[in-house]
């Protein structure tokens, strides 16, 4: 069985400051990671994944996030925020183990950016 | 380019007026899914198809029903929609044995129950 904790269920934050989203998990098999974000009234949109490879994932919007096996994280963040980061987040992660692993989601992170 | 659609965007009914949402994929993906998502909550997955091989979920209620006539489509039937069952409601696909599984999701249908 697998599960994710995000810690925080909402994140304040001024625009261009510093930011993490803080993701744990559990899993008694090899993972993939996975941040999705969600804007009002609209669907996920993949952020960032890691699945094999270097640990260190990044986005083409400025996010980043490194997958730590030992502290079972993969902790997102990102150096600058802009208003229009305002979203929630959702960390996910699904085993890698063998095909027809369903995604286990965190309960999601609201990021407010506030000018 | 490749995507996820779902149809329509907002939809809204009567309680206990069957509703069918719809979701199509040209990503050539084998697997889809559906999920249920109320305010401020995760994704919850009531269903998904692996090729033809339809997955319900233990806790999903039997007022829910899937089909998928092709490759490309995938409906959810709600047989009678009562107000608890108002929420957003998110299709997703996969191509098994790939890319980690990644799961791509369209916009969400957002249903709501008068």
């Amino acid at each position: 069985a697998q599960s994710v904790t995000q810690l925080d269920s909402q994140v304040p934050v001024f625009e261009e400051a510093p930011v993490e989203l803080r993701c744990n998990y559990s899993s008694s098999v090899s993972v993939y990671l996975f941040w999705y974000v969600q804007y009002p009234n609209q669907g996920l949109q993949l952020l960032l994944k890691y699945l094999s490879g270097s640990t260190l994932v990044k986005s083409i919007n400025g996010f980043e996030a490194e997958f730590n096996k030992s502290q079972t994280s993969f902790h997102l963040r990102k150096p600058s925020v802009h208003i229009s980061d305002t979203a929630e987040y959702f960390c996910a992660v699904s085993g890698s183990n063998n095909a027809g692993n369903m995604l286990t989601f965190g309960g999601g992170t609201r990021l407010m950016v506030k000018p | 380019d490749a995507m996820v659609i779902q149809n329509p965007r907002y939809q809204v009914t009567q309680f206990g007026k069957p509703v069918t949402l719809s979701c199509s994929q040209t990503l050539n993906h084998n697997v889809m899914y559906w999920y249920q998502q109320k305010s401020s909550q995760a994704p919850k997955l009531l269903f998904h198809y692996y090729d033809k091989d339809f997955n319900n979920e233990a806790d999903t209620p039997d007022n829910f029903q899937s089909r998928r006539p092709n490759t490309s489509f995938c409906f959810l039937d709600i047989r009678s929609p009562g107000l608890g069952d108002a929420a957003m409601y998110l299709c997703a696909t996969s191509r098994a044995g790939g890319d980690g599984e990644t799961q791509y999701f369209g916009p969400g249908t957002r249903l709501l129950v008068l």
